[in-house]
């Protein structure tokens, strides 16, 4: 079954710091998001990407956080300078037109 | 989006049928409504999606009544395994965002 992947499994990063989050939709997918869930928390939409376009973004998704399709197969969610409450598991999801979308494994991010 | 009412908790034990139900009573015409599984630090997982009376897959059921005010996920013979939080979701298909609620954690007792 065709999944959605994600690198790194954990990623720990100073304050200020810039990061790039990564993740490899399911190939015929047309519709990508970013998602966080603090940890104990419920799982917030961030931001939608269809059309090499972002169609839809929450207030989180603020000047410092950014994405990008650099080519046919991955997504990337950059955030420029990190904070400490940036830290959270963080899913990249993919949906065809019409169903049901489909999450990765996550990024656990820690902002020390 | 619709908003979406669960229970907070459910217990069961194994080998039972687990229904959870979800109120949506702000449900629009084009929306539909899609159910996801959670396990500790991983990511949602989809279960199953409907518009209208049931669904079923080889995973659950979904029921959906005539008025789609409210949807039941039924869980046959559940195991351990299938002890996490559990979510409704109400939207249009091309969903451009979803907003996930606090869900049910779901308690599977041997």
């Amino acid at each position: 079954e065709p999944e959605v992947t994600q690198t790194p499994s954990h990623q720990v990063t100073q304050m200020g710091q810039e990061v790039i989050l990564r993740c490899v939709p399911i190939s015929n997918h047309l519709y990508f998001y970013w998602y966080r869930q603090i940890l104990g928390q419920k799982v917030e939409f961030l931001v939608s990407f269809y059309n090499n376009e972002i169609s839809e973004k929450s207030e989180i998704f603020d000047d410092q956080f950014s994405v990008e399709r650099p080519d046919g197969s991955n997504f990337t969610l950059k955030i420029r300078s990190t904070k400490l409450e940036d830290s959270a598991m963080y899913f990249c999801a993919s949906s065809e037109r019409g169903t049901g979308q489909y999450f990765g494994p996550g990024t656990r991010l820690t902002v020390t | 989006l619709a908003k979406t009412t669960q229970p907070i908790s459910m217990d069961s034990y194994e080998g039972q049928e687990v229904n959870i139900t979800c109120s949506h009573n702000n449900i629009a015409t084009n929306d539909y409504i899609t159910w996801y599984q959670q396990f500790p630090s991983q990511g949602p997982r989809f279960i199953i999606q409907g518009y209208k009376t049931k669904v079923t897959n080889e995973v659950a059921s979904l029921f959906i009544p005539a008025d789609r005010k409210s949807s039941t996920l039924s869980l046959p013979r559940v195991s351990l395994s299938d002890t996490a939080v559990y979510y409704c979701l109400v939207g249009e298909p091309n969903f451009n965002k979803f907003y996930f609620g606090s869900g049910t954690k779901l308690n599977v007792k041997p």
